[in-house]
């Protein structure tokens, strides 16, 4: 079964704090995704990386930034927490060639920004 | 902006009943097609996948596809309460890094 783990299902940190969010997938997956995920919004996209050292933008984009050294692993970074970032933030990895296009979760990271 | 919409529900169906969930998108280069369920406090897992117009059924659910009107849908027959959860709909683009965007789900309640 394919496994994505995040480093925190629960943090709290303080205005202004850096934010280190932490993805590693177990199968070999080219595609790493963050969302973000809000009640009565659905599932946002971040930022995503279609390979090592490649990043793309998502759909909200600002006030975060991603690192990706290594295939098996996706980080989310906020460079200065802000209120506005408290949220369930997910990740996902999916495989690039042929096959369902289907994005397999983490557990999620719930972030609570003070 | 690629926007994928769903009616936010709550969706309450008595059990046994076929319940309908409905998911419009408006970029027309989209070329795949998911429904995923969501449970309280749980990640988004995977239920259904559709890439040609017509109908696809697996088990109680069918998944839906209408090119032409931009419409995907899932209908869940025999409704049980475990199927009470959140239904996501995501819209795939293969030539841009395999990215899905969601509609906000579709609450679903299924009443014993």
């Amino acid at each position: 079964d394919v496994k994505v783990t995040q480093s925190s299902r629960y943090l709290v940190k303080r205005t202004g704090e850096k934010v280190f969010l932490e993805c590693v997938q177990d199968m070999d997956h080219e595609n790493m995704f963050w969302y973000r995920q809000d009640p009565g919004l659905g599932l946002r996209l971040i930022y995503f990386s279609y390979d090592v050292k490649m990043k793309e933008k998502g759909d909200i984009p600002e006030g975060y930034s991603v690192s990706r050294e290594k295939k098996e692993r996706f980080s989310l970074i906020l460079e200065s927490a802000s209120t506005n970032q408290t949220s369930m933030y997910l990740c996902a990895s999916s495989f690039r060639g042929a096959g369902t296009g289907e994005l397999f979760f983490g557990e999620g990271s719930r972030l609570t920004v003070l | 902006q690629k926007e994928v919409e769903q009616n936010s529900g709550p969706l309450s169906v008595p059990e046994g009943a076929i319940a309908s969930l409905n998911c419009t998108y408006s970029d027309r280069g989209s070329q795949s097609f998911f429904w995923y369920r969501q449970y309280s406090g749980k990640s988004p897992e995977l239920i259904m996948f559709i890439y040609s117009n017509g109908d696809k059924e697996d088990g109680r659910f069918t998944a839906q596809l209408n090119k032409a009107s931009q419409y995907v849908s899932l209908l869940i027959r025999d409704s049980q309460p475990s199927d009470s959860a959140t239904y996501l709909c995501a819209v795939g683009f293969y030539n841009q890094g395999g990215k899905l965007i969601f509609g906000q789900g579709t609450e679903l309640s299924v009443k014993p």
